[in-house]
């Protein structure tokens, strides 16, 4: 089916290390999408990727569309506390379907 | 603009209770969605609205009913809460259902003893 399969599930970092964190899936998608989210808020989107291959930065993050349309990566540079949360990949097929995040620590 | 507006915010049920979320938004989105937020699991989708008057089921729809008379509102009723409904239910609203840009709620976590 259109599961996803991100990892890692958690990681704990110290302040202005770069984080690398990716989904996977047994099925292709149309776009990939990175999302964002605070504890006690809703997930907010960080970034869209809509071709296969498609490399787009937002600031200190950048994500990546694989080449199989199977898989996306997200990359996060030089981490500041405020990078601290949950991050969710999201493909869309037919429909929308989400991975089960990575939480982020990022220590001073 | 409030985005998206979610009551309440937490909400503690007896099995066999019933209650609704509530849901709004005020960015005049034609599509509109619910989700429920589990542990260990991505966000999946219980129901959406690609407009006024017209709902449709999404992965997980069994113990949940939505209407939508409005564009601004989506609430969604739990008609005999059961423990297996205990999560963290988010509404989302988009410009189209293919617009991909979902705006979310901050979420009502529920509990259902």
């Amino acid at each position: 089916g259109q599961q996803l399969n991100q990892s890692p599930q958690s990681m704990f970092i110290q302040e202005g290390e770069d984080v690398s964190m990716n989904c996977t899936s047994s099925s292709i998608f149309n776009t990939w999408l990175w999302y964002k989210q605070d504890p006690g808020e809703g997930p907010v989107l960080l970034i869209a990727l809509y071709k296969a291959g498609e490399l787009t930065s937002n600031g200190r993050l950048t994500a990546q569309f694989g080449i199989t349309r199977k898989d996306s990566f997200l990359n996060i540079s030089a981490s500041i506390p405020s990078d601290v949360g949950i991050y969710f990949c999201a493909g869309q097929a037919n429909d929308m379907r989400f991975g089960a995040g990575t939480r982020l620590t990022v220590k001073p | 603009n409030a985005g998206v507006t979610q009551t309440p915010k937490f909400q503690v049920l007896k099995t066999g209770q019933s209650m609704t979320l509530q849901c709004a938004q005020d960015m005049n989105h034609e599509y509109m969605s619910w989700y429920r937020q589990d542990p260990g699991m991505g966000l999946r989708l219980i129901h959406y609205s690609v407009g006024a008057g017209i709902t449709d089921q999404g992965e997980v729809p069994n113990g949940y009913n939505v209407s939508r008379s409005t564009t601004e509102d989506f609430p969604l009723r739990l008609l005999s809460a059961a423990p297996s409904q205990t999560s963290v239910y988010f509404c989302a609203s988009s410009y189209s259902k293919g617009h991909l840009e979902q705006f979310f709620g901050p979420g009502t976590r529920l509990t259902v003893l």
